[in-house]
């Protein structure tokens, strides 16, 4: 069984701050997602990155994917209250017909007004 | 546009009993996953289908749990008999194929087993 290790766990930063978070593993993937879960919903899709070493923006998210593809990080610069959440990272597996996808433990967020 | 409907979204059962959790996923989407949710454990792959056949039930915790996907719109979850520890937030999610795909998550069944 392939492990994501997430950190921090929690984070609680004030309203316009910068914070990373990070995504590790020792294992290779063939793609990494980011999604954010809100209490009492499923997670949401953020991004997925597949190439070592890319980097997509969204807004004020920036993600990295590492060069070796074994860990990844989610930049957030001016946090805002609707940034609250969990965000996870899920790391895929694929090949000779098979298909895992497995999820870390997340980091919580919490970011005060 | 609807989304991956689960039901019920909450569930309070006594330990012993059985219990259905259902799922309607994306219509058009031909890939669906069963997750279960812990603090302790996190985000758990139970088992997956795909164009309505199971592909990996190996995240499945033991024979008491059970998943079947009679069509392409309805697939079910069942625990019998249902323990205190299989007590978590059950997410169904739905894509349009498996890799780099988007999952679309239901609003999950919080499962609690007295």
């Amino acid at each position: 069984t392939q492990l994501l290790e997430q950190s921090p766990q929690f984070l609680s930063i004030q309203e316009g701050e910068n914070l990373t978070v990070y995504c590790n593993s020792s294992s290779v993937f063939s793609s990494l997602q980011w999604y954010r879960q809100e209490p009492g919903e499923g997670p949401v899709l953020l991004v997925t990155v597949v190439t070592g070493g890319e980097v997509k923006k969204l807004k004020r998210l920036t993600f990295q994917f590492g060069d070796a593809r074994k860990d990844s990080s989610l930049h957030i610069t001016a946090a805002q209250p609707g940034d609250t959440g969990l965000y996870l990272c899920a790391g895929a597996f694929s090949g000779a017909g098979s298909y895992q996808l497995t999820f870390g433990k997340g980091t919580k967020l919490s970011v005060i007004p | 546009d609807a989304g991956v409907i689960q039901s019920p979204r909450h569930e309070v059962t006594e330990m012993g009993q059985e219990v259905t959790l259902r799922c309607k996923p994306i219509s058009g989407h031909n890939s669906l996953f069963w997750y279960r949710q812990t603090m302790m454990r996190g985000l758990e792959l139970l088992i997956y289908f795909n164009n309505n056949v199971p592909i990996d039930d190996s995240g499945m915790p033991e024979d008491r749990f059970s998943a079947k996907m009679p069509n392409a719109s309805f697939s079910t979850l069942k625990i019998q008999p249902s323990e205190p520890r299989d007590s978590a937030v059950y997410f169904c999610a739905s894509s349009l194929g498996l890799i780099y795909n988007e999952q679309f998550f239901g609003p999950g069944t919080r499962l609690t087993v007295l």
